[in-house]
């Protein structure tokens, strides 16, 4: 079956624009991560997603970072006003049913903030 | 709070030595420990997991680690590594809401 999907695979903005990256989960899985990956780092916890509610959203830098999931499916994740610093490869991953089960990752989308 | 600590971050072998990547974690809840690879310019897989049970866990690509409670590690071990084993490997303590990661180790294989 199809895994995670991520798009765009790769998002060049310029500083103080708006971007949304979209994650769509294996079907079935009601559980939905977002990560951030900076270079050389593992990644780091964004936000948690049960069903159509954000869970924990503790990871979420600041607020100019909102993510949503309206259906309980797909997921998007919004960025207003970037700054160079939020330059990452942004990773979604869903499960059925949340921890411990295993999570899918997608494939990411590299944000590069110009 | 949790923390997973790689104390590596790059760990060089030769083809078909052993390998043991470390990771050391510190979690005030239950624990549920992972370990991921990522593949270059691919996403991350799962190798392997602990929820309970047996300490030794076996994954897939003949990887396996242990959980050793008292030095709160869960260390990774291949008794043959290949060239397609170059990756970098993170390790991951679970809670309810999500993963948190090691900084990762980077595994090169020298033929």
């Amino acid at each position: 079956g199809a895994g995670v999907s991520q798009t765009p695979s790769n998002k060049v903005t310029e500083k103080g624009k708006y971007v949304e990256l979209r994650c769509d989960p294996i079907s079935g899985h009601t559980a939905l991560y977002w990560y951030r990956q900076s270079l050389g780092q593992g990644p780091e916890f964004l936000i948690y997603f049960q069903g159509t509610g954000a869970a924990d959203d503790s990871g979420l830098p600041n607020d100019r970072f909102f993510a949503v999931r309206p259906e309980g499916s797909v997921s998007t994740l919004k960025i207003q006003r970037t700054e160079r610093g939020d330059s990452a490869v942004y990773l979604c991953a869903s499960s059925y049913a949340g921890t411990p089960n295993e999570q899918f990752f997608g494939p990411g989308t590299r944000l590069t903030v110009l | 709070a949790q923390s997973v600590t790689q104390l590596d971050s790059q760990v060089p072998v030769f083809e078909e030595a052993p390998v043991e990547l470390r990771c050391n974690y510190s979690s005030s809840v239950s624990v549920y420990l992972f370990w991921y690879v990522q593949y270059p310019n691919q996403g991350l897989q799962l190798l392997l997991k602990y929820l309970s049970g047996s300490t030794l866990v076996k994954g897939i690509n003949g990887f396996e680690a242990e959980f050793n409670k008292s030095q709160t590690s869960f260390h990774l071990r291949k008794p043959s590594v290949h060239i397609s084993d170059t990756a970098e490997y993170f390790c991951a303590v679970g809670s309810a809401d999500g993963l948190t990661f090691g900084k990762g180790t980077h595994l090169i294989i020298q033929p």
